[in-house]
């Protein structure tokens, strides 16, 4: 819903760095998340980001541009523990009592 | 560990039955949500409680109902249950009535319909 769209899926290397990208309608846009899922496991918030800009937090940053509906998901650094799938999510004020999340970018980290 | 507590964590029933499926949220949390994942499919939000009150749906099917006790656990039904409902039930919470700050996850209840 809401047009959220990320790539599908991504592969990287151990080390390396990698850029997942999310697309979303602006109308009425509030505030947008990322959150990372492992397979079968609970999805854990990774940020929040409400402003343009960066937003910077260890090996991950999230950046956000309000006017291009347009933000994205850096990892830095990346261990394999990062395998996983990442999954973008946002807010609406019509809509204020539920997160809207795309389908999620399942990353492959390889040796 | 989020603070959010579900139960059960795996469950497999037929076609046509009905199961209750349980979250406890974070301690102080009054709002609850309750997300399905089927798989390879995002999360789809089906309803929030807020205090014990109803305060907004989503694709919720009408077989599917839920509800928020005074102790704030709650619970979501699932009845003439279909193959298709075979899917990962995330119940989350947050302090807030609206989604303005992260949402705490369960560990999900894996439901399997044969």
């Amino acid at each position: 819903g809401q047009n959220i769209d990320q790539p599908t899926e991504m592969t990287a290397t151990e080390g390396a760095i990698v850029q997942i990208n999310c697309t979303y309608q602006t109308s009425g846009f509030n505030g947008l998340f990322w959150y990372q899922q492992h397979a079968g496991e609970a999805p854990t918030f990774l940020s929040y980001n409400v402003l343009d800009g960066l937003e910077e937090k260890g090996r991950f940053s999230s950046f956000l541009s309000r006017s291009k509906g347009y933000s994205y998901l850096l990892l830095k650094e990346l261990q394999m523990k990062d395998s996983a799938s990442y999954l973008c999510a946002v807010t609406y004020p019509t809509g204020a009592n539920n997160l809207f999340f795309g389908t999620g970018t399942r990353l492959t980290v390889i040796p | 560990d989020s603070g959010v507590t579900q139960t059960p964590k795996h469950l497999i029933t037929a076609t046509g039955q009905r199961v209750t499926l349980r979250c406890s949220p974070r301690s102080g949390d009054l709002s609850v949500y309750w997300y399905q994942q089927s798989l390879d499919q995002g999360l789809q939000f089906l309803i929030q409680y807020y205090n014990g009150e109803e305060r907004a749906k989503g694709n919720i099917l009408e077989r599917f109902s839920a509800q928020q006790f005074p102790d704030l656990h709650s619970e979501l039904n699932l009845s003439s249950l279909e193959l298709g409902d075979s899917a990962l039930y995330f119940c989350a919470s947050s302090g807030t009535t609206g989604v303005t700050g992260e949402l705490f996850f369960g560990e999900g209840s894996r439901l399997t319909v044969l």
